[in-house]
């Protein structure tokens, strides 16, 4: 069975300062791995994704995420957030080879203060 | 291309009730999958469906059931309303193949009464 776990349920940050959304999973097979953002009342939106290749993957907003496979970890980072930067973010954990089916961490809520 | 669209947006039902949401999929999606998001709670894998067949199944009961059509959109209905399913529903489309990258819609808001 896959899990995930966001270690921190709410990051408040001030507006340009770095920030990092920690990321952890648990699988037993190989994994795709992806962040999504919610803003309020909205669905999801695709953030980034490691499918395979470089552990380093960027989004077009700044934001970039490393996936560790010895710390089974995939951590979001930006090294200077903007008010606009406040939602909900969730990591997600998918198995390579199945239907797809996304397995989420309960959230982290990142508030950027001016 | 247009993206996922989800209705309706927000509806409200009483316990015993029956209900249905709908979805359609991404121009050029084949799949689509279902989730179920709890206040504050993240999203919940419902089921998915690709080519009118179900795809896969999440822990919920039988009473949560659905439909893929041959245009690929697809509906979830419930039946026996209880006031645990009060969420947010989320529909995702995708295509069959590496990382079946899934796209979400804005979701439609059921709460019961």
């Amino acid at each position: 069975a896959q899990s995930v776990t966001q270690l921190d349920s709410q990051v408040p940050v001030f507006e340009e300062a770095p920030v990092e959304l920690r990321c952890n999973y648990s699988s037993s097979v190989s994994v795709y791995l992806f962040w999504y953002v919610q803003y309020p009342n909205q669905g999801l939106q695709l953030l980034l994704k490691y499918l395979s290749g470089s552990t380093l993957v960027e989004s077009i907003n700044g934001f970039e995420a490393e996936f560790n496979k010895s710390q089974t970890s995939f951590h979001l980072r930006k090294p200077s957030v903007h008010i606009s930067d406040t939602a909900e973010y969730f990591c997600a954990v998918s198995s390579s080879g199945n239907t797809g089916k996304l397995i989420f961490g309960q959230g982290t809520t990142l508030q950027v203060k001016p | 291309e247009t993206g996922v669209t989800q209705s309706p947006t927000h509806l409200i039902k009483t316990r015993g009730q029956q209900v249905t949401l709908r979805c359609s999929s991404q121009s050029g999606h084949n799949t689509v999958s279902w989730y179920q998001q709890a206040l504050g709670q993240g999203p919940q894998f419902i089921f998915q469906y690709y080519r009118e067949e179900e795809n896969g199944r999440g822990n919920f009961p039988p009473r949560f059931s659905g439909l893929q059509f041959p245009n690929y959109s697809s509906e979830l209905n419930v039946n026996a309303l209880e006031l645990d399913d009060s969420a947010l529903y989320l529909c995702a489309s995708s295509s069959q193949g590496r990382g079946n990258i899934q796209y979400f819609g804005a979701g439609t808001r059921l709460s019961v009464l």
